[in-house]
């Protein structure tokens, strides 16, 4: 049973680089059968999909990020991580990392969620 | 730009059934048949409760279906119980993109 948990600052601040790491137990990042995605959700807003990487490296992103995110996977540590670059107020989110096996087209287990403010 | 489009809100009494949609704003969705449902706590992370359309993961009770029919997906709950009030999500995977629905609230009575 694969279990996640996210890991990173509570605080960033505006401009900077958001960086968040999910840590996975129960699997591995090397598996070719899971996809690792991330998601977030503005207080009190709904969920937005960030983008998901494949054990081969290949990655999808959402279009609407505008080109701002990184996620990577460290074999090593059996982590995945986000990035995400030049940061506003509007990137003020719970983040989750969550994983999906054979396609990306639903996400189980999810992580608990981490709350990131972008803030001076 | 899709999109996909559901209720604010729904309630229902102890017992009664109520279902939740789901439409998308593509006119293409219809041959598309990776929607999942997910069901949010406050403060808790989503849980997954359909995939692919109509599919149960081990463990949600049998009270929850899902089912789509044309550009509108639905997710039923029978049976309703005090518990099932939570916020619902429903989610497409179309294009190799991820939409997300923008929640439903769901209120026992």
């Amino acid at each position: 049973q694969v279990q996640l948990q996210e890991s990173g600052p509570g605080l960033v601040k505006p401009s900077q680089t958001l960086s968040l790491i999910c840590t996975v137990s129960g699997g591995s990042v090397s598996s070719g059968t899971y996809y690792w995605s991330w998601n977030r959700q503005r207080p009190g807003k709904g969920l937005e999909w960030i983008g998901y990487i494949f054990y081969s490296g290949s990655t999808n992103y959402n279009p609407s990020l505008n080109g701002r995110v990184t996620i990577s996977v460290d074999k090593s540590k059996n982590q995945f991580s986000l990035k995400l670059s030049s940061v506003t107020a509007a990137d003020t989110a719970v983040y989750y990392c969550a994983t999906s096996t054979s396609a990306p087209n639903w996400f189980d287990p999810w992580g608990q969620g981490t709350l990131v403010t972008v803030s001076s | 730009q899709s999109a996909l489009t559901q209720p604010a809100s729904v309630s229902g009494s102890p017992g009664q059934s109520i279902t939740i949609s789901c439409t998308e704003t593509r006119s293409d969705v219809g041959g598309y048949n990776f929607v999942s449902w997910y069901q949010q706590y406050p403060g808790k992370a989503p849980k997954l409760m359909i995939y692919d359309v109509s599919n149960r993961p081990a463990g949600v009770s049998n009270r929850f279906s899902g089912s789509k029919s044309g550009n509108t997906a639905s997710l039923t709950i029978s049976g309703l119980q005090a518990e099932d009030e939570a916020d619902y999500y429903c989610s497409s995977y179309t294009s190799s993109k991820i939409l997300f629905g923008g929640g439903t609230k769901l209120t026992v009575l």
